[in-house]
């Protein structure tokens, strides 16, 4: 069974700070992608990444693949209160769409 | 602004009763999700849909669920008797490709 572990759990941190949520697993991906999900809603895609190594950023945020493609990690510079949400990754292998989720990291960001 | 629609939004129910949730995808979207979200066991794929055809219903209990798609704007999934253990939020996605795009989930309560 293919897991995805994120860490940390949890994350409370003042607004201006750096943070790093990370998400791991013994398994290769082939994608990996970032979601944040907020209170009431369905997450929502921030990024997809596939080849290892591979770095995306948008605006504040920066997401790398391992070059193993077994590890990936998020990136906030200057958090925001409107950063504050659940933030999971998720994994898919080669020809299928079936992507398995992270245990997620609840992120909050205080003003 | 095109987004995936569920409907109802909340359910409470009793143990033995029949629930379906229904789900609108996104127009033109071949690929439909059905998730299920607890504390517990975070965000679980339950089944998915390519071109209506269902392609992987591994993550749901048979005896109980039953997911299908009647036409390509309507996807359904039943629970039937339900259970206090199903009690959590279902999600739907829709997509194509490396995209999903969730909708806002049904909050089902089984007492």
């Amino acid at each position: 069974t293919q897991l995805l572990e994120q860490s940390p759990q949890f994350l409370s941190i003042q607004e201006g700070e750096n943070l790093t949520v990370y998400c791991n697993s013994s398994s290769v991906f082939s994608s990996l992608q970032w979601y944040r999900q907020e209170p009431g809603e369905g997450p929502v895609l921030l990024v997809t990444v596939v080849t290892g190594g591979e770095v995306k950023k948008l605006k504040r945020l920066t997401f790398q693949f391992g070059d193993a493609r077994k590890d990936s990690s998020l990136h906030i510079t200057a958090a925001q209160t409107g950063d504050t949400g659940l933030y999971l990754c998720a994994g898919a292998n080669s020809g299928t769409y079936k992507y398995i989720f992270g245990t997620g990291t609840r992120l909050k960001v205080l003003a | 602004d095109a987004r995936v629609t569920q409907t109802p939004r909340h359910k409470v129910t009793e143990m033995g009763q029949e629930v379906t949730m229904r789900c609108q995808p996104i127009l033109g979207h071949n690929t439909v999700f059905w998730y299920r979200q607890t504390m517990m066991q975070g965000l679980e794929l339950l089944a998915y849909f390519r071109n209506r055809a269902p392609l992987d219903d591994s993550g749901m209990p048979k005896d109980r669920f039953s997911a299908e798609m009647p036409d390509a704007t309507l996807a359904t999934l039943k629970i039937q008797p339900s259970e206090p253990r199903d009690s959590a939020v279902y999600f739907c996605a829709s997509g194509h490709y490396n995209e999903q795009f969730f909708g806002p989930g049904t909050r089902l309560t089984v007492l």
